[in-house]
């Protein structure tokens, strides 16, 4: 298996810009996760989604932020507009979604950089 | 609210010495408990993982964490290191019913040659 897939691996891009991110979790995963990673705050949950449907999005920061998953095998995290202070690593991961059984793969992620 | 403490923010040891980070956590059951590391520029690596049965587990890389109940910890250990074992370690808890994992703010650990 490929493992989480993660495109693009490195984003550059201007404030006030859309910017999307993708993720491809592993094939016949049923819950996928959005985290970002700075120095600051460290590793952050996002959103998660299991079968498709957000589950917990509280770790939205705001609506500038938004995730959708149309289909089993992709989901998109968006920020529109960007902000400087979005600056940071995003990791999709991906787990089984048995409920008793939390073991999540880590894509490799994207840096996002906004000037 | 459940959380994990990784008391030490960095951790310098000499290669070939053992190593142990600590991890402590906050919930009330029996939770699953997990390693994980990052390398530089990369996501992040499972290590280990206890979910029931024998506390002392077994992992990757040489790596053994061992649960204490009684102390609400899950310290990882290495009998000895090696350059390459220089990262970030993340402890983390799975909450029983819920699919999201709640990461400590990690350790990261140099080694002097």
């Amino acid at each position: 298996d490929a493992g989480v897939i993660q495109s693009p691996r490195h984003e550059v891009t201007e404030m006030g810009q859309e910017v999307t991110l993708r993720c491809k979790p592993i094939s016949g995963h049923n819950s996928l996760f959005w985290y970002r990673q700075t120095m600051m705050r460290g590793l952050e949950l996002l959103i998660y989604f299991n079968n498709n449907v957000p589950i917990d999005d509280s770790g939205m920061p705001e609506d500038r932020f938004s995730a959708k998953m149309p289909n089993a095998s992709f989901s998109t995290l968006k920020i529109q507009p960007s902000e400087p202070r979005d600056s940071a690593v995003y990791f999709c991961a991906s787990s089984l979604g048995d409920r008793n059984y939390n073991e999540q793969f880590f894509g490799p992620g994207t840096r996002l950089t906004v000037l | 609210a459940q959380s994990v403490t990784q008391p030490d923010i960095h951790i310098t040891v000499s290669e070939g010495a053992s190593l142990e980070l600590r991890c402590n956590y906050s919930y009330g059951a029996t939770p699953y408990l997990f390693w994980y590391v990052q390398s530089p520029g990369q996501g992040l690596q499972l290590l280990l993982k206890y979910f029931s049965g024998d506390t002392l587990v077994q992992g990757i890389k040489g790596f053994e964490a061992e649960f204490k109940r009684s102390q609400s910890s899950f310290n990882l250990r290495k009998p000895s290191v090696h350059w390459s074992d220089a990262a970030e370690y993340f402890c983390a808890v799975g909450l029983q019913g819920a699919q999201k994992l709640v990461f400590g703010q990690g350790t990261r650990l140099t080694i002097n040659p």
